[in-house]
């Protein structure tokens, strides 16, 4: 099993809609938990944190924890082709070890 | 300094030859991370610091991989007898900590290396 899974895609959504990116874990002890955006041929790029239960917003991004479940999720509210990119999800491994995994990310495409 | 600084952006070796790539982490932060990313492909963890010392290894792909960090702060990845295999874009990120809060890594924009 993967330390971190997610469906590579890619998501395909209208201009406008709602683009729902999922994300599971499989360390039950993890701790923190981000979102970066990934366009092509660049770096990295930090969206979200989250480190507790439920929903944190900013802008038109909603992330979303639920550590029973081992399952972390980013919403993206009225989707531009700008938002066009590639969505990594990472994880720190074990509490306090540091080690910061990622997944293989899941590209979204927005038409418009 | 501002960001986290790689150099240099690209790299073109011949096979067998040995490279260091250089990552300067943002002032500060005392967590360092290296990655490797293939054409298309996902980050592969490599290797972190945490100060001066790598807690874990675990990634590195081969004894022909090493890194070291010296004074809190400029990284190093050395690939010795350097394969096509190695061709891939290497990343590096910086963050304030390793632990709970305050683990919000910043990436460099990352040396492309490509070996002939």
């Amino acid at each position: 099993q993967k330390e971190v899974e997610q469906n590579s895609g890619p998501l395909s959504v209208p201009e406008g809609a709602i683009a729902s990116l999922n994300c599971t874990y499989s360390d039950r002890v993890s701790q923190s938990f981000f979102w970066y955006r990934q366009y092509s041929g660049k770096s990295p790029e930090l969206i979200m944190s989250i480190y507790s239960n439920g929903d944190k917003e900013d802008g038109r991004f909603t992330a979303q924890l639920n550590k029973a479940s081992q399952y972390v999720s980013l919403l993206i509210r009225d989707s531009q082709p700008s938002d066009s990119a590639t969505y990594l999800c990472a994880v720190t491994n074990s509490g306090n070890t540091g080690k910061l995994i990622f997944g293989q990310g899941t590209t979204l495409q927005v038409k418009p | 300094g501002a960001g986290v600084s790689q150099s240099p952006s690209n790299k073109v070796t011949e096979k067998g030859k040995d490279v260091e790539l250089r990552c300067d982490p943002i002032s500060g932060h005392t967590a360092l991370y290296w990655y490797r990313q293939r054409l298309g492909q996902g980050l592969e963890f490599l290797i972190y610091f945490q100060g001066n010392s790598a807690p874990d290894k675990s990634g590195l792909p081969s004894d022909r991989f090493s890194a070291e960090r010296t004074g809190e702060s400029v990284s190093t990845l050395t690939i010795q007898r350097t394969q096509q295999e190695d061709s891939a874009v290497y990343l590096c990120a910086s963050s304030l900590t390793t632990g709970y809060l305050g683990t919000e890594a910043f990436f460099g924009q990352g040396t492309r290396l490509t070996v002939v």
